[in-house]
């Protein structure tokens, strides 16, 4: 067990909906990421966010969007969902943005119909 | 912009050999690189990491892995394959572009150990 918790765990939903993914990092941890896993496009990582702030972005769409709360868990908006948003998405987190491992959760499997 | 190649998308080795899973890297400035495993429907742990030193690194479940930088390779190796090791893993480089040190992963290799 990394530590780092998830919800949901499954979420099946329609085209055209909204989604909230929640991540909670290990405790003292305040950078979370957000990776997707796709058959498609493999792992990638999406956002990061650092204490509250976003710090970076990767290859995220404008219908997602991302932030952290002071109690430093995230959540992850996917909105206007396509077919092709269904994947695993993960957050990681570590105690600070450094060359550090990073910890995943289990992640939220997300199918869009 | 950096980046991690697994050229085989799956291993087969029999308990008790040798595995290798291979991994090469392009990075601008020092390479920082990591190993994770993912047990189906399972998130990623970590296996072990390179940052600077020793160029053979030690990792969880007797693991290890050699790093090369004339050949800019970082391979996963474990001397007896056990049945349980059957995962998929993959290699990533830490970017500190931007101060935000996110992964940037390899398409993954499956590793099947067979009994």
């Amino acid at each position: 067990d990394s530590g780092v918790t998830q919800t949901p765990k499954h979420l099946i939903t329609a085209t055209g909906q909204r989604v909230t993914l929640r991540c909670s990092p290990r405790s003292g941890d305040l950078s979370v990421y957000w990776y997707q896993q796709s058959l498609d496009q493999g792992l990638q990582f999406l956002i990061h966010y650092y204490n509250g702030e976003e710090r970076a972005k990767g290859n995220i769409l404008e219908r997602f969007s991302a932030q952290q709360f002071p109690d430093l868990h995230s959540e992850l908006n996917l909105s206007s969902l396509e077919l092709g948003d269904s994947a695993l998405y993960f957050c990681a987190s570590s105690v600070v943005p450094s060359h550090n491992e990073q910890f995943f959760g289990p992640g939220t499997r997300l199918t869009v119909l | 912009a950096q980046s991690v190649a697994q050229p085989e998308d799956q291993v087969n080795v029999a308990e008790g050999n040798p595995l290798t899973v291979k991994c090469t890297y392009s990075v601008s400035g020092n390479p920082y690189l990591f190993w994770y495993v993912q047990y189906p429907n399972r998130g990623l742990q970590f296996l072990l990491k390179y940052i600077t030193g020793d160029n053979l690194v030690k990792g969880s479940y007797g693991f290890e892995a050699e790093f090369n930088k004339s050949q800019t390779s970082f391979h996963l190796k474990k001397p007896s394959a056990l049945v349980s090791d059957s995962a998929l893993y993959f290699c990533a480089v830490s970017d500190s572009g931007a101060g935000s040190y996110q992964l940037t992963f390899g398409k993954g290799t499956k590793l099947s150990v067979i009994p």
